[in-house]
């Protein structure tokens, strides 16, 4: 069943505002990962954040990850025409070495 | 250097055809997937193998029958193609599974899109 929602399904926002994406899940994780998927190509990792972490950089990504409220979030600063693609958290779930992906959130950002 | 490749891009196909889609890695993973991408961009996983052993298997029909001849290679062959199966099926791989802090990052091949007609 599907674990992870993203949230908003499509975003659209001018190159170099910030893109804000959100994933709500429902059982308990050991970890959470970021993926992007530019149209017509396969995922590609961003970012994983484990259970015990809060937050997480890398380059101009800042993941956020509240277990309590068991949501997660995804920003991109300074956005670029580049960054457009769709957005999709998976969970890794307790004692599973398996990823439940959710729905993605698709970003456009225009020039 | 490709990392995770699969053959073909394209598929097309008549309903009740068998077809197969093959997957390498290069990356020296003990771990492949494959999952099913709809047309909602909904993505699911269907098998996993670790070391050439199946270790996950979701509520798949049988006709769809994955099989890894070694390591770095995962196959995905599909019996009596349906409308439904019509889907973007990707690979990945994985450098281990179960790892004590979860899932591992996974790394995906650029799809093979199906359409059956």
């Amino acid at each position: 069943s599907q674990q992870g929602e993203e949230d908003p399904q499509a975003l659209s926002i001018q190159e170099g505002e910030n893109a804000t994406m959100n994933c709500s899940y429902k059982t308990s994780i050991n970890n959470l990962q970021w993926y992007r998927q530019n149209s017509g190509r396969g995922l590609v990792h961003l970012i994983l954040i484990r259970s015990n972490e809060r937050e997480k950089h890398s380059g101009r990504l800042r993941v956020t990850l509240d277990t309590s409220k068991k949501s997660s979030s995804l920003l991109i600063t300074a956005s670029r025409a580049a960054d457009t693609a769709s957005y999709f958290c998976a969970t890794g779930l307790g004692g599973s070495e398996k990823l439940v992906f959710g729905k993605g959130t698709k970003l456009t950002v225009n020039p | 250097d490709t990392a995770v490749s699969q053959t073909p891009k394209y598929l097309v196909t008549q309903m009740g055809n068998d077809k197969s889609i093959k997957c390498e890695q290069n990356l020296g993973h003990d771990t492949m997937y494959w999952y099913k991408q709809d047309s909602k961009k909904f993505l699911k996983i269907m098998f996993s193998y670790n070391n050439k052993e199946l270790i996950i298997n979701e509520t798949v029909p049988n006709r769809f029958s994955p099989k890894s001849p070694d390591k770095a290679h995962l196959n995905l062959h599909i019996n009596s193609l349906e409308l439904g199966d019509s889907a973007v099926y990707f690979c990945a791989s994985s450098q281990d599974w179960g790892l004590a802090g979860g899932a591992d990052t996974q790394y995906f091949g650029p799809g093979t899109r199906l359409t059956v007609l």
